[in-house]
Formats: structure tokens, C-alpha cells, sequence
């Protein structure tokens, strides 16, 4: 399986809205109906960190700025309001298709 | 809380062997031990994204392990459950193997800190 992303870069303005788009080459969608969508964020120098799984289920300690959204093969990222710690780079992942696979990453930095 | 930690990295000659561990705590808080899930190592090449290594099953389903093809013959996944630690025996390294060194659970829920392996003559 496939995972891209868009864009690669993405110039944000704080405060503003900001939008991952993540394109998988077969449905995510599991045997057993779930839906193994996840995204991360990783910081320079730092571990990946998970925010979201299963599409849009955010993870105990993330700002409720952070929404995932999709279904299928097509799937997003939101950040309502970006603040001045949300640089670094967002990874979409699946974990339906063997083997768990990242797609390329989207860097997030500040105008 | 759930830590792992990822030791062993270095700097090695390519043809050289490295064994990198990871070491687990804090898994029991959730009513499932180090031995329930399946553990994943990942890496990260400079400037690169993340590419995954393998995965060791639990003893539950086979403790059997799965390689991507770029370390498939020369890389062995193995887990001490007992001591809550997971292995990654490096073989054969090449310069393409720097990266920096990843574990994580089978729910992707916790990462390590990394750890560096460069190969260079």
C-alpha cells in the first residue's frame, strides 16, 4: 500500500487553519470494519508522536485543535488554530495492509 | 507510564554487527504486560522519513517475526519477555543502514527516543 501526502510543505500563518491530505492506493478499511488510519507528529530531533488513530480518534493529552477525517483511500488532517509548537513534521500511517507503512510527510513550519 | 527505551546504537564499519535493545516499563498499567504485544522497530534515515524494520509477534500468536526485504538475511527480531526487552540484531551493516533506530508497540501509541546507528568506513 501507498501513502502520499499534500502537501509536502506547508507555510501557516499562527492562529490560522491548516489541512493534511493523506491518499491511500487501496481502502484502509479493515475485515474487521475498522479503519487502521493514523497520523503523527514529529518534531526535530524527536520520536514521532501519535495524535490520531482509527481516522479520527485523538489520542489522551491532544489539543482538541488536532481533527482527522476520512474514509476509504482519502483522508485528512485538521488544525483549527496552528500555535507556535505545532511545527515539525505530520506523518499519515496505515496499519490495515501488512506492512504498517508511512507516507512521505508533510513539514509544518510558521510564515 | 509507558517508556521505552531504545540502546545500543554507534558508530560501526560497514560488515560490522550491532545489537540494539529496547527496553520496556510501565506496561502493566494498562492490565497488559511487555509480553502481550507485538513490538515494531522502525528507522529513520537523516533528513529522511520512517521506514519500517520488522516486528516480533507476541508469544501468543508464535513470537514469529516478519522483515521488510531491505534487512531481510541480515537483521533478527527477538524479545526476552521476562526481562521486558526487545532485540534488534543488526548484521552486515551497510552505509545505507544510518538512521537513526525506532521501537515501538504493536498499537503505535508509544515510540522510544531512538537511537543512532551510523556505518561508516
Amino acid at each position: 500500500v501507498v501513502m502520499t501526502q499534500s502537501p509536502l510543505s506547508l507555510p501557516v500563518t499562527l492562529g490560522q487553519p491548516a489541512s493534511i491530505s493523506c491518499r491511500s492506493s487501496q481502502s484502509l478499511v479493515h475485515t474487521d470494519g475498522d479503519t487502521y488510519l493514523n497520523w503523527f507528529h514529529q518534531r526535530p530531533g524527536q520520536s514521532p508522536r501519535r495524535l490520531i488513530y482509527k481516522v479520527s480518534n485523538r489520542d489522551s493529552g491532544v489539543p482538541d485543535r488536532f481533527s482527522g477525517s476520512g474514509s476509504g483511500t482519502d483522508f485528512t488532517l485538521r488544525i483549527s488554530r496552528v500555535e507556535a509548537e505545532d511545527v515539525g513534521v505530520y506523518y499519515c500511517m496505515q496499519g490495515t495492509h501488512w506492512p504498517p507503512g508511512f507516507g512521505p510527510g508533510t513539514k509544518v513550519e510558521i510564515k | 507510564e509507558v517508556q521505552l527505551v531504545e540502546s545500543g546504537g554507534g558508530l560501526v564499519k560497514p560488515g560490522w554487527s550491532l545489537r540494539l535493545s529496547c527496553t520496556a516499563s510501565g506496561f502493566t498499567t494498562s492490565g497488559l504486560t511487555f509480553g502481550d504485544y507485538a513490538m515494531s522497530w522502525y528507522r529513520q534515515a537523516p533528513g529522511k522519513g520512517l521506514e519500517w524494520v520488522g516486528f516480533v509477534r507476541s508469544k501468543a500468536y508464535g513470537g514469529t517475526t516478519e522483515y521488510a526485504a531491505s534487512v531481510k538475511g541480515r537483521f533478527t527480531i527477538s524479545r526476552d519477555d521476562s526481562k521486558s526487552i526487545a532485540y534488534l540484531q543488526m548484521n552486515s551493516l551497510e552505509t545505507e543502514d544510518t538512521a537513526v533506530y525506532y521501537c515501538t508497540r504493536a498499537t503505535f501509541d508509544r515510540w522510544g527516543q531512538g537511537t543512532l546507528v551510523t556505518v561508516s568506513s
